[in-house]
C-alpha cells in the first residue's frame, strides 16, 4: 500500500531563511504521480506541482523549487528567501494510477507546518 | 477561485443528525471526489464519481454516502453524526478519467462542527 511520510511536524524559520519540507514515499508501482499542496490558514487547499515517476528533473518556480530523487524515494520542497506569506501547511501527496484495489484518489502526508517569523 | 464550489462553507449539527454537503465541479470537469480532513486522521479520501458512476471508494463509513448528478454536481450525505465526524470536508474535481495525470482542483471546503 502507498504511504507519504512528513517528518516535519513545524518548521519555523525567520524570514528571508532558506527552507526545505521533506517528503519521503513508498510505493510499489513503477508509474505513480507526486504532488504537493499548500494550505493556508484560510483553508482552502492550492496546487503547487505535479510531477509524474518518469520525471526526475528538479523544477524551480520562482523562489519554489522541488528535488524528487526516485533512488531515495524523496520529493522535498525547498523555498528560497522566505517570506511571511508562505506560511501555511503543506501537504505532499502520492497517487497510483494502477494500483487497482478499487480504492484511489490522492495519499496525503500529515503535512508540515511551516511559521515564517518576520 | 478555483473552479470548484462547494456549500455550505461551515455547519453545525447535533450528534445524531443527518447533514448533506453539495460539490459542483469545475466546469468540463467529470469527476468528483470527496475528502476529510481530521486532526487525528489527517487528510483521507473518501470516495470518486465520474459522470455519475461511483469509480472509487477509500476510508468512506457506512454511516456515509455519496452521489453524483446529471448536471455533475455532486453531494456527500453524512449520517448519524458522532463527534468524531467534525472536519473539513473538501470536494475536487478533475478534468479527465486520468485524473492523476492531469491533477485535482480542489473547493474551499466545508467545515462541519458536530456538537
Amino acid at each position: 500500500a502507498q504511504k507519504v511520510t512528513q517528518a516535519q511536524t513545524e518548521i519555523s524559520v525567520v524570514e528571508k531563511e532558506d527552507v526545505t519540507l521533506d517528503c519521503v514515499y513508498e510505493t510499489r508501482d513503477t508509474t505513480y504521480y507526486l504532488f504537493w499542496y499548500k494550505q493556508p490558514p484560510s483553508g482552502e487547499l492550492v496546487f503547487l506541482i505535479r510531477r509524474n515517476s518518469f520525471d526526475e528533473q528538479n523544477e524551480i518556480s520562482g523562489r519554489y523549487s522541488w528535488n524528487f530523487q526516485k533512488s531515495t524515494s524523496s520529493f522535498n520542497f525547498t523555498i528560497t528567501a522566505s517570506q511571511v506569506v508562505d506560511s501555511a501547511v503543506y501537504f505532499c501527496a502520492l497517487s497510483e494510477p494502477y494500483s487497482g484495489g478499487g480504492a484511489d484518489g490522492l495519499t496525503f502526508g500529515k503535512g508540515t507546518h511551516l511559521i515564517i517569523q518576520p | 477561485d478555483s473552479g470548484v464550489t462547494q456549500t455550505p462553507k461551515h455547519l453545525i449539527t447535533a450528534t445524531g443528525q443527518r447533514v448533506t454537503l453539495r460539490c459542483s465541479p469545475r466546469s468540463g470537469d467529470l469527476s468528483v471526489y470527496w475528502y476529510q480532513q481530521s486532526l487525528d486522521q489527517g487528510l483521507q479520501f473518501l470516495i470518486q464519481y465520474y459522470n455519475g458512476e461511483e469509480r472509487a471508494k477509500g476510508n468512506i463509513l457506512e454511516r456515509f454516502s455519496a452521489q453524483q448528478f446529471p448536471d455533475l454536481h455532486s453531494e456527500l450525505n453524512l449520517s448519524s453524526l458522532e463527534l468524531g465526524d467534525s472536519a473539513l470536508y473538501f470536494c475536487a474535481s478533475s478534468a479527465a478519467h486520468d485524473r492523476h495525470a492531469y491533477g485535482y482542483t480542489f473547493g474551499s471546503g466545508t467545515r462541519l462542527t458536530v456538537v
